[in-house]
């Protein structure tokens, strides 16, 4: 099964600094790259994806950057907020309608 | 609009019993996933559904875990006899099919084997 390597597992920054998770793909049967949020006690939930057919994605606050050729992609928070503290995955898609999830960061912003 | 409906939230159970956990996807979402999340670890698949067919189930035990999706709309995921490394969150999703790559979680069943 494909691996997904995220990076770093824990993360700790201060309020209105930015946090940048990483992650690395082996291969996929199309190019979607979503991040997912999850809150303790609940189920994670999308929170930004990519479609390659772009580098870059932004929506508010938070920016997906991919490079295709080095099969990663990186998450940006900009200002981060103690409302963002959560843990992240990101995800890749081995088939259509698959996805196989990395391991998580843990963020915490600190106020 | 409803989002997906697990129960039980949370069950404990001693080793070698049975244990169930439903699923209720999002009205209209034809593609249902059953993942498991172990403490500190992302979701791990454990099958998929098209509607009624299980069309990816590589990663279920299968000497122990069953599923099924009667009708094609909510599911059951059973697990006889449980063992101390079942332990986790069991996470279901669902799926518009148009709309790929987006999963929609339930909040979870969290299962601990004593």
């Amino acid at each position: 099964q494909q691996q997904v390597k995220q990076s770093p597992q824990s993360l700790i920054v201060q309020k209105g600094g930015i946090s940048i998770i990483n992650c690395a793909y082996e291969n996929t049967a199309f190019d979607y790259f979503p991040w997912y949020q999850q809150f303790p006690g609940k189920g994670p939930a999308l929170l930004i994806a990519i479609r390659p057919d772009v580098s870059e994605k932004k929506e508010g606050r938070f920016t997906i950057s991919f490079n295709k050729s080095a099969k990663q992609f990186s998450l940006h928070i900009m200002d981060s907020q103690p409302g963002d503290s959560a843990t992240y995955f990101c995800a890749a898609p081995p088939g259509f309608q698959k996805l196989v999830f990395g391991t998580g960061t843990r963020l915490l912003v600190s106020p | 609009e409803a989002g997906v409906v697990q129960s039980p939230r949370y069950k404990i159970i001693e080793k070698k019993q049975p244990v169930a956990f439903w699923c209720n996807p999002i009205s209209g979402h034809n593609t249902l996933y059953w993942y498991r999340q172990n403490l500190g670890q992302g979701p791990e698949l454990l099958i998929r559904y098209e509607n009624e067919e299980a069309v990816d189930d590589s990663q279920l035990p299968k000497d122990r875990f069953s599923a099924e999706r009667l009708k094609g709309v909510d599911s059951t995921l059973k697990i006889q006899p449980a063992e101390l490394g079942d332990s986790a969150v069991y996470l279901c999703a669902s799926s518009d099919q148009g709309a790929a790559g987006e999963l929609f979680f339930g909040e979870g069943s969290r299962l601990t084997v004593l």
